[in-house]
């Protein structure tokens, strides 16, 4: 079974820039969750998709923050302007269905804003 | 994320030791406690999971305890070997809402095993 897909694995920014990472789950997976792991810190949740719908994105900063997931199967997280906080691991994770005990994390894209 | 308290920070341990972490919640309707483990580079992968009306489980030289009445779960790898170096999570998983399932993260326990 192929993993989740994520691309790029690494970016540079420059503040006030913008940026887009593309994930692309297991085969078959309805629900798309999307992470944000800062250094040394646990993945905390951003946005979690169910097919091509949001389930959850309360703590996603929308001021800057947007993801979708148009054809229930690949998905975009971009940020714009990025901020210096932002530098960060950025996780995709799919799993069966909401109620799955199984996720499936990639290898995450690591953003380093300057 | 402050839900779930996780300690040690960080552990040292000789090769064949026992390796021990501990996770504390405060959510009593999270209904499964996996832990995960995160190689540098890698996204988490899950090691082992319990479900609340088990008290304690074994895979192999890993084992989960679990006191639903302490609200805590640990983590016990015995004979650690130096390919078991890597960050250790808890998660457990609750119900956020109209269906929703989603995990909550500690902030994890660097495991570094010394031959």
């Amino acid at each position: 079974e192929a993993g989740v897909a994520q691309s790029p694995r690494y970016k540079i920014i420059e503040k006030r820039q913008s940026v887009a990472f593309w994930c692309n789950p297991i085969s078959g997976h309805a629900t798309l969750y999307w992470y944000q792991q800062i250094l040394g810190q646990g993945p905390k949740l951003l946005i979690q998709f169910q097919n091509n719908g949001v389930v959850d994105d309360s703590q996603l900063p929308k001021d800057r923050f947007s993801a979708e997931r148009l054809k229930g199967v690949d998905s975009t997280l971009k940020i714009q302007p990025a901020k210096l906080e932002d530098s960060a691991v950025y996780l995709c994770a799919s799993s069966l269905d909401t109620g799955s005990y199984g996720y499936t994390f990639g290898s995450g894209t690591r953003l380093t804003v300057v | 994320q402050q839900q779930v308290k996780q300690s040690p920070q960080s552990l040292i341990v000789q090769k064949g030791g026992i390796s021990i972490i501990n996770c504390a919640y405060e959510n009593t309707a999270f209904d499964y406690f996996p832990w995960y483990q995160q190689f540098p580079g890698k996204g988490p992968a899950l090691l082992i999971a319990i479900r609340p009306d088990v008290s304690e489980k074994k895979e192999g030289r890993f084992t989960i305890s679990f006191n639903k009445s302490a609200k805590q779960f640990s983590l016990h790898i015995m004979d650690s070997q130096p390919g078991d170096s890597a960050t250790y999570f808890c998660a457990p998983r609750g119900n956020s809402g109209a269906g929703s399932y989603q995990l909550t993260f500690g902030k994890g326990t660097k495991l570094s095993v010394i031959p």
